[in-house]
């Protein structure tokens, strides 16, 4: 049973281009939430999604970034005209769909964006 | 989700037991005590939870206060793959069935020595 799986797992970008992370989930998961942290930084929530759904945005900014969960294919965190402040490791978890309370999240290996 | 405080770091030698400490003196009847640890260049992982009685897995224990206003993560003998950033969260009950958002701070920078 495949982990979270990340890909790409190293990006490089210049300023002003898009960034495009990807996130497939494990098997039967259909919650994923991606996670920021930038070096030497704790990890910072940035969004929440089911299927088609954003659930909790709370944390992304409010300008150049974007997600989705599609109903096919894998969830995509979009950076547009990335800055050097977006250079971070990006983290994608999922979870099942009735893991109450005390389930927990399963971790990606993240994808490292740097921009020069 | 309830704040948490852990000290910044810490340090151990390699096959002693580790006590990783954690105060949560506003935690609500219904948050659940989680540990994940992230290692190097790595995505956090899962270590263990509980709500109120003492846990124990392959990992690690859970230590529990009787008030629950702190508990304690137990590696009974550290290797050095051990050495991780571990982080206490307190989990509120979600809005949504099955969301399982975390809200992490800072964490305890765990050294072992060989």
């Amino acid at each position: 049973n495949a982990g979270v799986m990340q890909n790409p797992r190293h990006l490089v970008r210049r300023r002003g281009q898009e960034a495009r992370l990807r996130c497939s989930p494990m098997k039967g998961h259909s919650h994923v939430y991606w996670y920021r942290q930038l070096p030497e930084e704790g990890l910072k929530f940035m969004v929440y999604l089911q299927k088609e759904n954003i659930i909790d945005e709370s944390g992304m900014p409010k300008e150049r970034f974007s997600a989705e969960f599609p109903k096919e294919g894998p969830s995509i965190l979009r950076i547009q005209q990335v800055v050097r402040g977006d250079s971070a490791a990006y983290f994608c978890a999922s979870s099942p769909p009735s893991s109450g309370r005390a389930g927990e999240l399963f971790f990606g290996e993240g994808s490292r964006l740097t921009v020069l | 989700d309830a704040k948490t405080t852990q000290p910044n770091s810490m340090e151990s030698n390699e096959e002693e037991p580790v006590h990783l400490p954690c105060n949560h003196s506003t935690i609500s009847g219904t948050d659940y005590i989680h540990w994940y640890r992230q290692l190097p260049s790595q995505g956090p992982e899962y270590v263990i939870h509980g709500l109120t009685s003492n846990v124990n897995n392959r990992m690690a224990s859970l230590a529990i206060a009787e008030d629950r206003k702190s508990s304690t993560l137990i590696l009974h003998r550290a290797t050095l793959r051990d050495a991780a950033v571990y982080y206490c969260i307190l989990r509120d009950p979600p809005l949504i069935q099955g969301a399982q958002k975390l809200v992490f701070g800072q964490g305890t920078r765990l050294t072992i020595n060989p």
